[in-house]
């Protein structure tokens, strides 16, 4: 079964900063990769996914961006931190094929402040 | 696409009450559907899944059971514990595309 390492697991950061986050998967290949956000009593917004190395999708226009340079690893960034962007951020994988499961990371709380 | 709507929260309960949390759906096609479970400060975690019409979907003393005329999924537990007390998200599969769909979560805290 697949392993996933979000890190940091904590963040506090001044608005106007950048950021990078990190999420790396063991014991899957060609995994499809989530970023969720999820804000203080929200639920889950999906940010970007992605099906391959290099291939990104957003879901939502924002300051944020993601890339995905190995199999394994998928990297969230932002080159100017915003207030808004205070939130839970979540790593998920699926494996190929639409009906399976997700499976998630231990998340990062990141505070802006 | 796919949408997923869930009971507003918090459900709050006493020990060993009986659980409901409500989830309907609208999605094309016939897609599976889950239950996560979010511990305070964690990732969520699969609960429990049913893949077709009428399948019930169990796992920790929570069932539920895929509905397709209602287009339902709710979440029951005849006895619920403190150890319960979590975050729970209804969702769809992915369908047509890659996006699966979340509800927005409801919140159980269950006192002793």
């Amino acid at each position: 079964s697949q392993t996933i390492h979000q890190w940091p697991a904590t963040l506090v950061q001044p608005v106007g900063s950048p950021l990078s986050l990190e999420c790396t998967v063991e014991g899957t290949s060609n995994p499809n990769l989530y970023w969720y956000r999820q804000a203080a009593g929200r639920g889950l917004q999906l940010l970007f996914y992605s099906v391959g190395i290099g291939q990104i999708s957003s879901e939502v226009p924002q300051n944020l961006s993601a890339s995905r340079p190995q199999d394994r690893q998928f990297i969230l960034s932002s080159k100017k931190l915003l207030l808004s962007d205070s939130g839970f951020y979540l790593c998920a994988v699926d494996r190929e094929g639409l009906k399976e499961t997700q499976y998630f990371g231990p998340g990062t709380r990141l505070l802006v402040l | 696409g796919n949408s997923v709507t869930q009971m507003e929260g918090p459900v709050t309960l006493s020990e060993e009450a009986f659980l409901t949390i409500n989830c309907t759906y609208t999605a094309t096609g016939y897609p599976s559907l889950f239950w996560y479970v979010q511990y305070p400060g964690e990732g969520l975690q699969l609960l429990l899944k049913a893949t077709k019409a009428d399948d019930k979907g169990s796992n920790k003393g929570f069932e539920a059971t895929y509905r397709k005329e209602t287009t339902s999924f709710h979440l029951e537990k005849g006895s619920v514990q403190v150890s319960d007390s979590a975050v729970y998200f209804c969702a769809t599969e992915a369908g047509g595309s890659y996006i699966p769909t979340f509800g927005r979560g409801t919140s159980l805290i269950v006192h002793p």
